[in-house]
């Protein structure tokens, strides 16, 4: 199956900070989503991006499919942005997720 | 629309008993899925159902087994719990396209405990 790494495996912010998370994954893919499980374990949807990039609010993402790898930027980072950032690949209706970047945001 | 929701929360079971997972969906998709995430880790692919009447393993199907009821409804069922069962189980659902990508919208979860 499709290998997923994602890096750093922690991250611990100083609230208004910047950071980036990376996605790299082993075979070209269909399909690349962005998740965030907040601290209740709820996953919620933060970019559908196979390929280009986008942005929402004070989050934005690039996906380089043709290098097999994707970004994740947070700017301006607030405490609620705390939790396990989890990066999914794959395609033909299976997702392979990758382990997560667990990350702290401190006031 | 509540999206996607899940059936119980919270279950701990004995060694051996059996029970039903539920999973309903109101986006009118095609697709549904099960997955189970263990510590620490991402999540596994267990089952999924393309389209209403079909079913296929994924990644660890191994002492489960799928009924897709209807388009909106797609259960898991462990039939002998074990210890290794013990697990948060996501359902998830997406829209079916040609090749069968779409972004998926997963559930709340069942945390699962197997003594």
């Amino acid at each position: 199956g499709i290998q997923v790494e994602q890096s750093p495996p922690d991250l611990i912010l100083q609230e208004g900070a910047n950071s980036t998370l990376r996605c790299n994954f082993s075979d070209s893919v269909n399909n690349l989503q962005w998740f965030h499980q907040n601290p209740w374990g709820q996953l919620i949807n933060l970019f559908y991006i196979p390929s280009g990039t986008k942005q929402n609010g004070r989050l934005s993402a690039t996906t380089v499919a043709t290098e097999r790898y994707s970004l994740l930027y947070i700017s301006s980072s607030q405490t609620t942005d705390s939790g396990v950032y989890f990066c999914a690949v794959g395609g033909d209706y299976k997702l392979s997720f990758g382990a997560g970047t667990t990350v702290t945001v401190r006031a | 629309n509540a999206g996607v929701t899940q059936t119980p929360k919270f279950q701990v079971l004995k060694t051996g008993q059996s029970m039903t997972l539920q999973c309903a969906q109101d986006m009118n998709h095609n697709s549904m899925y099960w997955y189970r995430q263990d510590p620490g880790m991402g999540l596994r692919l267990i089952y999924y159902s393309a389209s209403e009447g079909t079913t296929d393993k994924g990644e660890v199907p191994n002492g489960y087994n799928v009924s897709r009821l209807n388009k909106r409804e797609f259960s898991l069922r462990l039939e002998s719990a074990a210890p290794s069962q013990t697990s948060v189980y996501f359902c998830a659902s997406s829209t079916y396209l040609i090749r069968g990508v779409d972004e998926q919208f997963f559930g709340p979860g069942t945390r699962l405990t197997v003594l």
